[in-house]
């Protein structure tokens, strides 16, 4: 089984400041890592799949990178709408599909 | 668009049984692997099971394999969860989760709200 560690825990960011999170996984899964968002009540949203590739109606300031064992994903200038878990995921080597335990955002 | 709306989920004792469902609208059911995700009380994710599109194929996560029987029924639209032999650390928001493709499986790019399920005695 690939485990996903992300980082940080909880990250604290001002309005129209960068959100860096970091994700990385236990072998390598190429570039089959997905990046989703979680807000309080609410099912998880797909963000970005195939490492770097948005989802349809994502706002252009979320950016993915990385390949191999390590992945960022980029805010690049934080809304407050913003504030939510994030969470990695790897579908490169299954079963089972893994997550990583997930990054709070909180708006400064 | 895309629709999916799970139910069944509630208070059961451990050992009990439970069948959640999820019914799907606004897309080729049939045409796409179909998942479970489950969310404990202040957790993250953890995947549970899935099934290709044609019911062919059903994989299970460890920690649910010979206790939960995930099955679909194309016709209706609808993607099931049976429960069995439940434990208190199946305690979680049950999601079911759309396959982004048609011909393989890969990322979840459709979910639904989540059903509740707690077991306690």
């Amino acid at each position: 089984e690939i485990v996903m560690t992300q980082s940080p825990v909880t990250l604290s960011v001002s309005p129209g400041e960068r959100a860096t999170l970091s994700c990385r996984a236990s072998q390598t899964v190429s570039s089959k890592l997905a990046w989703y968002q979680q807000k309080p009540g609410q099912a998880p949203r797909l963000l970005i799949y195939g490492a770097s590739t948005r989802a349809i109606g994502i706002p252009a300031r979320f950016s993915g990178s990385g390949s191999g064992t390590e992945f960022t994903l980029t805010i690049s200038s934080l809304q407050s709408e913003d504030s939510a878990v994030y969470y990695c995921q790897q579908y490169n080597n299954w079963p089972p599909w893994t997550f990583g335990q997930g990054t709070k955002v909180e708006i400064k | 668009q895309v629709q999916l709306v799970e139910s069944g989920g509630g208070a059961v004792q451990p050992g009990r049984s439970l069948r959640l469902s999820c019914a799907a609208s606004g897309f080729t059911f049939s045409a796409y692997g179909m998942h479970w995700v489950r969310q404990a009380p202040g957790k993250g994710l953890e995947w549970v099971a899935v099934i290709l599109n044609d019911g062919s194929k059903r994989l299970y996560a460890d920690s649910v394999k010979g206790r939960f029987i995930i099955s679909r029924d194309n016709s209706k639209k609808t993607l099931y969860l049976q429960m069995n032999s439940l434990r208190t650390e199946d305690t979680a928001v049950y999601y079911c989760a759309k396959d982004r493709y048609s011909t393989s499986l890969e990322y979840f790019d459709s979910w639904g709200q989540g059903t509740l399920v707690t077991v306690s005695s």
